[in-house]
């Protein structure tokens, strides 16, 4: 099936600090969705994508759909510690068959 | 409640014995999903439904697992003869059937199965 590789894989950055993500994939995606998931919690929509060179804020994150349709990244700017939490991307191939999602970016950050 | 349900939050079963998680989706969203998250990793996909379409049971790892979806709303997936390897999160989304929205997942808080 498809695979999207997410990286990096962990991230330990200090308060403050810019963090960027992203997820690529061997194929084209037609939609493009960035997930947060906090401990003991679900996985929360934070981003959709569904455009080709979309660019789309959500308060401190930005998220991009790739112009080649095969990737995306996730900005997330001034980081606080409540940041914390692991980020997936997932996407819709070209066929339109369900979500296909990343394996996560462990983001920590130090107050 | 306006968001995915699932209950419950935790449940400790012992080896071999079956277990039955349910899920409660965002009303009007006629797509249902079930996935199953080890610890400190991704999203496994187990079983998907849409509508009164045959479910899509691709993700099923084993003949020990089945859902049901009732009504078209709630679903229950059930897991027979439990082993410890299936000690994971498993987590319940949904969503809208048509238009964009059709990709956008909202997700339950997932239940958490520990076999003793």
């Amino acid at each position: 099936g498809q695979q999207l590789n997410q990286s990096p894989q962990s991230m330990f950055i200090q308060e403050g600090e810019d963090v960027s993500m992203n997820c690529t994939s061997s194929s084209i995606f037609n939609t493009w969705l960035w997930y947060k998931q906090e401990p003991g919690e679900g996985p929360v929509l934070l981003i959709a994508l569904y455009k080709a060179g979309e660019l789309t804020s959500n308060g401190r994150l930005t998220a991009q759909f790739g112009i080649t349709r095969k990737d995306s990244f996730l900005n997330i700017s001034a980081s606080i510690p409540s940041d914390v939490g692991i980020y997936f991307c997932a996407g819709v191939d070209n066929a339109g068959n369900m979500l296909t999602f990343g394996g996560g970016t462990r983001l920590m950050v130090k107050p | 409640g306006a968001g995915v349900s699932q209950s419950p939050s935790n449940k400790v079963t012992e080896k071999g014995k079956d277990v039955e998680l349910r899920c409660d989706p965002i009303s009007g969203h006629t797509a249902l999903y079930w996935y199953r998250q080890s610890l400190g990793q991704g999203l496994e996909f187990l079983i998907y439904f849409q509508g009164n379409s045959a479910p899509d049971k691709s993700g099923l790892p084993s003949d020990r697992f089945s859902a049901e979806r009732t009504g078209g709303s709630v679903s229950t997936l059930t897991i027979q003869r439990t082993q410890q390897e299936d000690s994971a999160v498993y987590l319940c989304a949904s969503s809208l059937a048509l238009g964009t929205g059709a990709y956008e997942q909202y997700f339950g808080p997932g239940t958490r199965l520990t076999v003793t």
